[in-house]
């Protein structure tokens, strides 16, 4: 199984700011590997998908990058609305595993 | 617009069987090249995938809950459904279903608790 493992977990930060989410796996994925935000109480919602490429509606503000073991999630300046947990989730191999997310708080 | 809805009881006993549908619009459940599965995450957690069955019927399960866990299709109702059997506390999650490939669509979820 591979294993995903995010950091920071908690990252707090001011509207205006970037943020750069980690996302280390235990053998390589390739680039077959998605970000996801979620709210409370919401499903997860896709925002980027093998590891560079933007969803459809998904704000400029949002970029992945990376390939192998290493990725990262940028939120260039950040909007009230983008305080929330954030997932990585990769589809290199069977099982399906995700990371133990990311909480975005407000500083 | 693709919609996923999950349905079943939002409490099981433990040792009881835990059976859930999900009911597929905008999309027919027999086309190719996409995986329709369950996911689950307990109140407060992570995300963990439970297992999927591609359109061909073939089914990939997370091998900590394989020996519990069934997914099927009925194609005739354009649904697909989760049972996991021997339930106990510990499987207490809102649980989502799923279409899948590239990225995964996502239903809105149903909590499941487990209780006497």
């Amino acid at each position: 199984e591979i294993v995903l493992t995010q950091s920071p977990v908690t990252l707090s930060l001011s509207p205006g700011e970037r943020a750069t989410l980690s996302c280390r796996a235990s053998q390589s994925v390739s680039s077959y590997l998605a970000w996801y935000q979620q709210k409370s109480g919401q499903a997860p919602r896709l925002l980027i998908y093998d590891a560079s490429n933007r969803a459809t509606g998904i704000p400029a503000r949002f970029s992945g990058s990376g390939s192998g073991t290493d990725f990262t999630l940028t939120i260039s300046s950040l909007e009230p609305e983008d305080f929330a947990v954030y997932y990585c989730q990769q589809r290199s191999n069977w099982p399906i595993t995700f990371g133990q997310g990311t909480r975005l708080e407000i500083k | 617009q693709l919609q996923l809805q999950e349905s079943g009881p939002g409490l099981v006993k433990p040792s009881e069987t835990l059976s859930l549908t999900c009911t597929v619009s905008g999309d027919s459940i027999s086309s190719s090249g996409y995986y329709r599965g369950w996911i689950r995450q307990p109140p407060g957690k992570g995300l963990e995938w439970i297992g999927s069955i591609y359109y061909s019927g073939s089914t990939s399960y997370n091998p900590s809950l394989k020996s519990r866990v069934t997914i099927s299709v009925d194609t005739s109702k354009n649904q697909f459904s989760l049972k996991l059997s021997s339930v106990t506390a510990a499987d207490t999650a809102i649980y989502y279903c799923a279409r899948h490939l590239t990225w995964i669509d996502w239903g809105q979820g149903t909590l499941v608790t487990v209780s006497s």
